[in-house]
């Protein structure tokens, strides 16, 4: 079956460390996104990629970095610039932007 | 900018009453809108969604959406719930930034059913 990939489900990171958090699609989607869910906060457009080989920033890149080298993947890295990365990540893709989104289950990240 | 917005952060219903999670939104030009599910530590699921046609969508799980031109509204409803539909819901519009469509959400609605 087609769909999206996240792994993995929990992260433990220590302070200062960089974390990469993986997202694989099958479903031959050409945009990939990825959002950052806090409570109370709905989600929130980290970065987004429309085709491979470039990505744009969303409204709160910093202490991100993303990479997008094959259609398939969109893996994001948290790094340690990012104050406070304690949240639940999740990653969409979408044919074409408007026609309806798919999304992976979701990385718990935590840092300790 | 296109956007959306939940005007309730929870909504609470009675087993078997009507339910309705309200929408609302800003649109320039004839608007995409979608509803979604998210279940705890889970990824978003699609229920329904409007394009064009008829203004009463119907989608998954019994669930169906108004559309209301002169509302600017995009209400979620299910004439019975259940407990199960206990869940965390969010309404989307895909908004317009130099050559792409973002999808853009907005809070979240928590409904919880009870028994």
């Amino acid at each position: 079956d087609g769909g999206i990939t996240q792994s993995p489900k929990y992260l433990f990171r220590k302070e200062g460390q960089n974390v990469t958090l993986s997202c694989e699609q099958n479903l031959n989607h050409d945009a990939m996104y990825w959002y950052r869910q806090d409570p109370g906060q709905g989600l929130r457009l980290i970065y987004y990629s429309q085709i491979v080989n470039d990505f744009q920033k969303g409204d709160i890149a910093e202490g991100y970095s993303v990479s997008r080298e094959k259609k398939e993947s969109f893996p994001l890295t948290v790094t340690s610039a990012q104050k406070n990365p304690t949240a639940f990540y999740l990653c969409a893709s979408s044919i074409g932007g408007r026609g309806g989104y798919t999304f992976g289950s979701g990385t718990r990240l935590t840092v300790v | 900018a296109q956007s959306v917005a939940q005007p309730e952060d929870q909504v609470n219903v009675a087993e078997g009453n009507p339910l309705t999670v309200k929408c609302t939104y800003s649109v320039s030009g004839n608007p995409y809108l979608f509803w979604y599910v998210q279940y705890p530590n889970r990824g978003l699921q699609f229920l329904l969604k409007y394009i064009t046609g008829d203004n009463l969508v119907k989608g998954s799980y019994g669930f169906e959406a108004e559309f209301n031109k002169s509302q600017t509204s995009f209400h979620l409803k299910k004439p019975s719930a259940l407990v199960s539909d206990s869940a965390l819901y969010f309404c989307a519009v895909p908004d317009r930034s130099g050559g792409s469509y973002i999808p853009t959400f907005g809070r979240g609605t928590s409904l919880i059913v009870h028994p």
